[in-house]
């Protein structure tokens, strides 16, 4: 079976500050990876995923994030964040002969602060 | 175009009542993968259904059922409500069955709350 560990519940940055959350995970088999980005009262949504290749995957909005596997990692960055970023981000795994289920970390806050 | 909707919105139940939640996926999915997010947690998987068979099943107790429909709509059952049912149960929908490395679409989610 696979797990996530998010190394952080919470971190507070300050705007045009860079920060970085952390993710690791556990798994016997490969992976494909996800960062998911929850809002307040919302669902989640995608913010960038890693299936193959390349090991930096990059957002729209500025994040990215970069497949370790010799440390297990896909740790998520941007180098400088606004107040709309403030939100909860998820972690999660899945793998090939899992269908649809997604496995996810237990989350972590983001606050930007001006 | 309309994403994942969710109904209802919010539930108030007592214990050992029963509750039906229902999810409509994007036009065009037809997987539909259900998840329970208690306070504080990342969501954990209860169920996959794709072209109305159950594909996958999380750890959760047989209180917990589940169906699709032929439109692809989908209802998620838990019978004999316990307070620890308490949650923001949440759906999510993928073009394929192999949602594994697909992008899986999720809605807003039911909040239940069991006193």
């Amino acid at each position: 079976a696979q797990s996530v560990t998010q190394l952080d519940s919470q971190v507070p940055v300050f705007e045009e500050a860079p920060v970085e959350l952390r993710c690791n995970y556990s798994s016997s088999v490969s992976v494909y990876l996800f960062w998911y980005v929850q809002y307040p009262n919302q669902g989640l949504q995608l913010l960038l995923k890693y299936l193959s290749g390349s090991t930096l995957v990059e957002s729209i909005n500025g994040f990215e994030a970069e497949f370790n596997k010799s440390q297990t990692s896909f740790h998520l960055r941007k180098p400088s964040v606004h107040i709309s970023d403030t939100a909860e981000y998820f972690c999660a795994v899945s793998v090939g002969t899992s269908y649809g289920k997604l496995t996810f970390g237990q989350g972590t806050i983001l606050t930007v602060h001006p | 175009d309309a994403g994942v909707t969710q109904s209802p919105t919010h539930l108030i139940k007592t214990r050992g009542q029963h509750v039906t939640l229902r999810c409509s996926p994007i036009s065009g999915h037809k997987s539909v993968s259900w998840y329970q997010q208690v306070l504080g947690q990342g969501p954990q998987f209860i169920f996959q259904y794709y072209e109305k068979e159950e594909r996958g099943r999380g750890n959760f107790p047989d209180r917990f059922s589940a169906r699709q429909f032929p439109n692809y709509s989908s209802e998620l059952n838990v019978n004999a409500l316990l307070l620890g049912d308490s949650a923001l149960y949440l759906c999510a929908s993928s073009p394929l069955v192999r949602a594994s490395y697909n992008e899986q679409f999720f809605g807003p989610g039911t909040r239940l709350t069991v006193l």
